[in-house]
């Protein structure tokens, strides 16, 4: 079967790095994704790594390992408006079709 | 240019109702894609239609499901009848180019309600 695991919730404070770790067990994997979803807002789009490594897009980076089946992402110099939720998710080939398979997201909260 | 819409925002209905979401992509997305998120759990996918074939329903719970997409613009998610189980936040999301993306534009979700 298809399965991620992601913590349930992470603490923070401002100015704070914060490393969201996201494990998977899929077949048919070509890449990993990362969402933000603000409280009551739409899931936005933050990061695709189809190959193992570091992406790195302004504060955010995102890593893949494609030999562990693991990847994070890095959140540096905190604000308090990245209080959100992050989702992992797998792109794989599965039953015959691309899809997109989630976790169950990460709730990140950021303190003063 | 506007995000992917979808209405109601929120719908309270009686288990053995009728209720119909429904979903606008981005003008120009031909691929729309459904998910649903029950009780804080992961996203789960539903249905992907490219403009307006059904290109993969493997997601959908059961046969009380019903989606379409007539002329490939909006579609709209039917649930007949609704159960309790049913309850959860409804997402729609498109993108572009003609066949599945992993890069997604969703909309905010109608939270349904079954009492």
């Amino acid at each position: 079967g298809q399965s991620l695991e992601q913590p349930s919730e992470v603490t923070a404070v401002e100015g704070a790095i914060v490393q969201i770790n996201c494990t998977y067990q899929t077949s048919g994997f070509y890449g990993l994704s990362w969402y933000q979803q603000h409280d009551g807002g739409a899931p936005t789009f933050l990061s695709y790594n189809a190959l193992d490594g570091l992406e790195e897009t302004g504060r955010f980076s995102s890593f893949l390992s494609r030999s562990d089946s693991y990847g994070y992402l890095l959140l540096q110099e905190l604000q308090m408006k990245d209080s959100a939720s992050y989702f992992c998710a797998v792109g794989a080939f599965s039953g015959g079709y691309n899809k997109l398979i989630f976790g169950a997201g990460t709730r990140l909260a950021v303190h003063p | 240019e506007a995000g992917v819409t979808q209405f109601p925002s929120h719908s309270v209905i009686e288990k053995g109702q009728t209720v119909t979401l429904r979903c606008d992509p981005i003008s120009g997305h031909d691929n729309l894609y459904w998910y649903r998120r029950v009780m804080g759990k992961e996203i789960k996918f539903l249905l992907h239609f490219v403009k307006e074939s059904k290109q993969d329903e493997s997601g959908m719970p059961n046969n009380r499901f019903l989606a379409e997409r007539t002329g490939g613009t909006y579609s709209t998610l039917k649930v007949q009848p609704a159960e309790l189980e049913d309850s959860g936040v409804y997402f729609c999301a498109s993108s572009q180019g003609s066949s599945f993306s992993y890069e997604q534009y969703f909309g905010p979700g109608t939270r349904l309600t079954v009492t």
